[in-house]
C-alpha cells in the first residue's frame, strides 16, 4: 500500500519551453502533497505544498509563476516547471500524505530533469 | 543552528556491522519520528515511523526517540551491502501546519 507514482521519470527539453510532471497516489487519496527538489549528494529542498482543491503553499524564495502547481483530485498534482532553464535542471521528488492517516510522506520516485 | 542536525558522512562499515545513525533537532514541539532511505536517483522510501519518546523495531532496523535529549537514532543490525543508501531523518509537530523537516542525509556504505 501508499504507492506514489511520478511521470515522466526522465525528461529532456531545450530551454523556454514548459515541463509538465504529474504525481499520482495509487492506491489511497491524498489531501496533501508536495514538491521537492534534490540537487546532487544535497537533501530534499520543499518547493510547495499542495492541497486538493485549494492553492498551493510555495516556500520562500520558489516563484510561484515559474513552478505551477495544481492538485486537481485526490489522487493526482501536477507540477509545471515554465520557460524552463538550464537552472532548472533538477531531480523533482513529489509525496503525499494519506487523508486520515498520520504524518507519514509517501514519495514518489522522482523526475530526473535536463534542460538544455 | 538548523531544526534538525545530521552527519552526512560518508558512513563506511564491514558487512554484518551495527550502524548507528542519529539525528538531533532544537525543536521541542517535534512529536512524529521518521526515517527514509534513499537509493541513488530514487525517491525516498519510508523505514521507521514513531510517535514520542520510545523505541520501535522492524526486523533488523530499531528506531529509537528520545525527547528529553532531543535525539534519534537508527540502529541497522548485520547490515549488509544492499543496506548502502542515504538515510534521511525527518520530524513533524504541531507547529507550522504538521510540516516535516528533513536532516541532510548520512551517505552509508556496507563493504562487502
Amino acid at each position: 500500500g501508499a504507492v506514489v507514482s511520478q511521470h515522466p521519470s526522465r525528461v529532456i527539453c531545450k530551454s523556454g519551453t514548459s515541463v509538465k510532471i504529474e504525481c499520482r497516489s495509487l492506491d489511497f487519496q491524498a489531501t496533501t502533497m508536495f514538491w521537492y527538489r534534490q540537487f546532487p549528494k544535497k537533501s530534499l529542498m520543499l518547493m510547495a505544498t499542495s492541497n486538493e482543491g485549494s492553492k498551493a503553499t510555495y516556500e520562500q524564495g520558489v516563484e510561484k509563476d515559474k513552478f505551477l502547481i495544481n492538485h486537481a483530485s485526490l489522487t493526482l498534482s501536477t507540477l509545471t516547471v515554465t520557460s524552463a532553464h538550464p537552472e532548472d535542471s533538477s531531480f523533482y521528488i513529489c509525496s503525499a500524505k494519506e487523508f486520515g492517516r498520520g504524518n507519514e510522506q509517501f514519495f514518489g520516485p522522482g523526475t530526473r530533469l535536463t534542460v538544455l | 543552528q538548523k531544526e534538525v542536525e545530521q552527519d552526512p558522512g560518508p558512513l563506511s562499515v564491514p558487512e554484518g556491522a551495527i550502524v548507528s545513525l542519529n539525528c538531533t533537532y532544537s525543536n521541542s514541539a517535534f512529536q512524529y519520528f521518521m526515517w527514509y532511505r534513499q537509493y541513488s536517483r530514487k525517491g525516498p522510501e519510508l523505514l521507521m515511523y514513531t510517535y514520542s519518546s520510545g523505541n520501535k523495531e522492524d526486523g533488523r532496523f530499531t528506531a529509537q526517540v528520545d525527547k528529553s535529549s532531543k535525539y534519534i537514532s537508527l540502529f541497522i543490525r548485520d547490515s549488509q551491502p544492499s543496506d548502502s543508501a542515504t538515510y534521511l531523518c525527518a520530524m513533524s509537530g504541531n507547529t507550522g501546519g504538521f510540516k516535516t523537516i528533513f536532516g541532510a542525509g548520512t551517505r552509508l556504505f556496507v563493504k562487502a
